[in-house]
C-alpha cells in the first residue's frame, strides 16, 4: 500500500467554525508533512513530524494546530481561519525526515468564507 | 530562505521531442535533491531523489543529472510524449531543513 489518503476531498468552512482535516498513511513512514498549495504556485511547507514529534513548523500562525496522534495519522486542526487561508492542503510521509521521496495525497481543498 | 530557481517556467514542445530544464540552488550544506513531476488535479509525484554531486539517475525517458558544487541540477525527457505533460518541481533541502520546492517548469506536449 503506497497510498496517503486525506479528508475530506473538499471544506467550506466560516471564519469562527473549527474542522479538522485528516491523513492517513500505512506504509510504516516514520515523517510527515503538511503544505499548503495557492493556486500557480509550489508547495508551501507548513509542518514536519519526526517519530510522531513535531519537528518543524514553518512559522505558521496558531489558528493551524496540527496534531499527531500515531505513527500512521496526522491531523490539521482548523480555528477562526481567514479567506485568505483558503487553499490545497496537501499532506505527504516519507521513510523518515531526510533524502527520502516524499509520497503526497490528493489533498483537500479548503474554502474559507 | 532557500532560494530555488527553475527555467524554463513553461515549455510547449512537439511529440517525440527531447527537453530539458534546470533547477538552481544555493550550493552551501547541500543536503540532497528532489525531482517531483505533478500533474494537474493529481498528487506530486517522486521522480528521483540525488544526493551525491555528480550523481544521474533514470527512470524511462525521464532523467537528471546533479552538480553539488555549482549548484544545478537538470532534467531531461527524451522523446517527449502527450503523457508526459505535467509540472516538474525541484526541491533541494541543506542538512537540518526540509524541502523547498521550486516554481516548476510546466511541460505541454502536443501530439
Amino acid at each position: 500500500d503506497t497510498e496517503v489518503t486525506q479528508t475530506p476531498k473538499h471544506l467550506v468552512m466560516g471564519m469562527t467554525n473549527k474542522k479538522s482535516l485528516k491523513c492517513e498513511q500505512h506504509m510504516g513512514h516514520r515523517a510527515m508533512y503538511w503544505y499548503k498549495q495557492k493556486a500557480k504556485k509550489p508547495p508551501e511547507l507548513m509542518f514536519v513530524y519526526s517519530y510522531e514529534k513535531l519537528s518543524i513548523n514553518e512559522s505558521v500562525p496558531s489558528r493551524f494546530s496540527p496534531e499527531c496522534p500515531n505513527s500512521s495519522l496526522l491531523n490539521l486542526h482548523l480555528h477562526a481561519l481567514q479567506p485568505e487561508d483558503s487553499a490545497l492542503y496537501l499532506c505527504a510521509s516519507s521513510q523518515e525526515q531526510a533524502s527520502y521521496e516524499q509520497y503526497f495525497g490528493p489533498g483537500t481543498r479548503l474554502t474559507v468564507t | 530562505i532557500l532560494n530555488v530557481e527553475q527555467s524554463p517556467q513553461s515549455l510547449h514542445v512537439q511529440e517525440g521531442d527531447s527537453t530539458n530544464f534546470t533547477c538552481s540552488f544555493p550550493s552551501s550544506n547541500f543536503y540532497a535533491l528532489h525531482w517531483y513531476r505533478w500533474e494537474t488535479a493529481k498528487s506530486p509525484e517522486a521522480l528521483f531523489v540525488m544526493t551525491l554531486n555528480g550523481d544521474e539517475k533514470k527512470k524511462g525517458r525521464i532523467s537528471a543529472t546533479l552538480n553539488t558544487k555549482e549548484g544545478y541540477s537538470y532534467l531531461y525527457i527524451k522523446g517527449s510524449q502527450p503523457e508526459d505533460s505535467a509540472t516538474y518541481l525541484c526541491a533541494p533541502h541543506q542538512a537540518g531543513t526540509a524541502l523547498i520546492f521550486g516554481k516548476g517548469t510546466t511541460l505541454s506536449v502536443s501530439s
